[in-house]
């Protein structure tokens, strides 16, 4: 069975601060892995993904996130935040690959102070 | 960009009411999902189908019944509904389920209040 978790529910930091967002896995297999962001009143937008190769990749507006297999982490991190990426952040695991069966975790809210 | 329109974005029923929760996509995407949002929980998948006439049943399903009528359209019933199941509702596509087609197109949700 696959989880996921998001240990921080709130991360606060001032506009133009750089931020990371964790999650970590659990899965002994191969492993998909996503982050997804939701503007307040909003669905969720895809960011990025990540199934083989190079451990970094790169999202839209400046997200990028880095797979670690021996820390079993997915982490987002943006160098340098603006007021508009204000939302909740969501990681999601397959062991599949398949959407069917994507486990999302509860999700971080980032908060931008001006 | 991808499409997926969600139908009504506000509903308020009784316990024991009847409610019908409409999707719309216009990806061409074959595959279809509902979920449910709470506080605590995240998402959690109650059905999902990969084609019209098909159905799969999620990690949540009880309660829930999901008909997908055609490609584009895929509803989510609430026969007799009750107030556990006020939360918000998501529905999305997906080209596939694996590589670049496993990701997830959203809707923008229908809040859902059962009194």
């Amino acid at each position: 069975t696959q989880t996921v978790s998001q240990s921080d529910a709130h991360v606060t930091v001032f506009e133009g601060d750089s931020v990371e967002l964790r999650c970590n896995y659990s899965y002994g297999g191969s492993i998909y892995l996503s982050w997804y962001i939701q503007h307040h009143g909003r669905g969720l937008q895809f960011l990025l993904k990540y199934y083989s190769g190079n451990p970094v990749v790169q999202g839209v507006n400046g997200f990028e996130a880095e797979f670690s297999k021996s820390d079993s982490s997915f982490h987002l991190r943006k160098a340098s935040v603006h007021w508009s990426d204000s939302a909740v952040y969501f990681c999601a695991v397959s062991s599949t690959g398949g959407a069917d069966r994507l486990t999302f975790g509860k999700g971080t809210q980032l908060i931008i102070q001006p | 960009e991808a499409a997926v329109t969600q139908s009504p974005r506000n509903k308020v029923t009784v316990t024991g009411g009847n409610v019908t929760l409409s999707c719309r996509q216009t990806n061409s995407h074959n595959y279809m999902y509902w979920y449910r949002q709470d506080t605590g929980h995240g998402l959690r998948l109650i059905h999902y189908s990969y084609g019209a006439g098909n159905l799969q049943i999620g990690d949540v399903p009880d309660g829930y019944k999901a008909t997908r009528t055609t490609q584009e359209d895929f509803f989510l019933l609430l026969e007799l509904a009750s107030p556990s199941q006020t939360s918000l509702y998501f529905c999305a596509s997906s080209g596939g389920t694996g590589g670049p087609q496993n990701t997830l197109y959203f809707g923008a949700g229908t809040r859902l209040s059962v009194l």
